[in-house]
């Protein structure tokens, strides 16, 4: 039931790409394909942009992308704007029952 | 409109007990798994445990087993965290969540702060 891992921080200036990766184990991120992203603005509650590692909900734009491979996860926000600047949290499904967050990363937009 | 609405929290010694219970409405609540989520202050998220739709299974992170209890009741569309011998790690926002893999409607969260 360890945290996923993922960077700290990331940043990028208007118009450029990002990714943020989420690494986990064969027991979370490797065995399910049950991971989603988070945009978190603090005081808020998250909202979720990527569900079942690549799928967008309904009103997310298409800058936001998810994919998998292995053991890591990886949140691409093409087309950065200012707007974008959040907390992103990656979650996964385990074996355990319950789902396991990331640690979450700053993303700033310089 | 689902919404999710939690109580319960507020401050309580080390050792003391509290029940968090969050109100469903907008969605058929027993035909969903629901879990309760939390975050520390200055830390990520973290889920703590889970239920399933009819109350049969459940599921608890390591940390808070034989402490922290789960439990819901589709009569009133309620799902209930009964807290026990509570840490001061366990001071966080308790966020009432929809979902088991995925969630995307959270609760507004209630603060339970453990402290002496």
């Amino acid at each position: 039931q360890s945290a996923l891992t993922q960077p700290a921080s990331v940043s990028g200036s208007p118009g450029q790409s990002i990714t943020i990766s989420c690494t986990g184990t064969s027991s979370d991120v490797g065995a399910y394909n049950y991971v989603s992203w988070y945009q978190h603005h603090p005081g808020k509650a998250p909202k979720l942009m990527i569900y079942d590692v690549s799928n967008r909900p309904s009103g997310v734009p298409d800058r936001f992308s998810g994919s998998k491979s292995g053991n890591t996860a990886s949140l691409t926000i093409s087309g950065l704007q200012a707007e974008d600047e959040a907390d992103y949290y990656c979650s996964s499904y385990t074996s355990s029952g319950l789902m396991v967050f990331g640690g979450g990363t700053k993303l700033t937009v310089l | 409109e689902v919404q999710l609405v939690e109580s319960g929290g507020g401050l309580v010694q080390p050792g003391g007990s509290l029940r968090l219970s969050c109100a469903a409405s907008g969605f058929t609540f027993s035909t969903y798994w629901m879990s309760w989520v939390r975050q520390a202050p200055g830390k990520g998220l973290e889920c703590v445990a889970n239920i399933r739709e009819d109350g049969s299974e459940k599921y608890y992170v390591d940390s808070v087993k034989g402490r922290l209890t789960i439990s819901r009741d589709n009569a009133k569309n309620s799902l209930y965290l009964q807290m026990n011998s509570l840490r001061a790690e366990d001071t966080a926002v308790y966020y009432c969540v929809r979902g088991r893999t995925r969630v995307v409607y959270w609760g507004q969260g209630t603060l339970v702060t453990v402290s002496s």
